[in-house]
């Protein structure tokens, strides 16, 4: 089946710096999402982004599927960034099968 | 609107005790299925549906069974619970099969 792997597995920055994640997959893919994990567990939809770019204030996401990849940039962090974030893809065969990354997990310090 | 709502967000089982996970959504969504997180981990796919009447099974599927009699909902069950079945679960709806899909707020289990 098709790999995730996301990078780096772990980050920790000081408040206001600016952050790149990201996310390589092993297939072709129809479904790219970009997810937060907050400290309470809930899982936040940040992106949609089979291709392209998409920006949403502080944050934005580059997909190049043709490359097989995605990043995730955080820019001037706040302390409410920290938390678990997650890249999943689906290969969409008629069915939304998800494949989740293992997570890159970001520490911003105040 | 709710969106995807799982019942209960906390529960204790005993080995070998049987017991259903509740997901409901009201976004008339024809894609729904379920996930379990552990320690660590991103989430893993246990089964899925793509429509009432309609389900199959994921990556991690023994011991869990599903059943879809409606568009909204789309039950989780536990046969008989093991130590190993101690996770969070996520439950997730999507509009398309190729579309953004939306969680719920997860159900975390613990089996003593």
């Amino acid at each position: 089946g098709i790999q995730v792997e996301q990078s780096p597995p772990d980050l920790i920055l000081q408040e206001g710096a600016n952050s790149t994640l990201r996310c390589n997959f092993s297939d072709s893919v129809n479904n790219l999402q970009w997810f937060h994990q907050n400290p309470w567990g809930q899982l936040i939809n940040l992106f949609y982004i089979p291709s392209g770019t998409k920006q949403n204030g502080r944050l934005s996401a580059t997909t190049v599927a043709t490359e097989r990849y995605s990043l995730l940039y955080i820019s001037s962090s706040q302390t409410t960034d920290s938390g678990v974030y997650f890249c999943a893809v689906d290969q969409g065969r008629g069915a939304q099968k998800l494949v989740f990354g293992q997570g890159t997990r970001l520490t911003i310090n105040p | 609107n709710a969106g995807v709502t799982q019942t209960p967000k906390f529960q204790v089982l005993k080995t070998g005790q049987s017991m259903t996970l509740q997901c409901a959504q009201d976004m008339n969504h024809e894609y729904m299925s379920w996930y379990r997180q552990d320690p660590g981990m991103g989430l893993r796919l246990i089964h899925y549906s793509v429509g009432a009447g309609i389900t199959d099974q994921g990556e991690v599927p023994n011991g869990y069974n599903v059943s879809r009699s409606t568009t909204e909902d789309f039950p989780l069950r536990l046969l008989s619970a093991a130590p190993s079945q101690t996770s969070v679960y996520f439950c997730a709806s999507s509009y398309i099969s190729v579309g953004e899909a939306f969680f719920g707020q997860g159900t975390r289990l613990t089996v003593v």
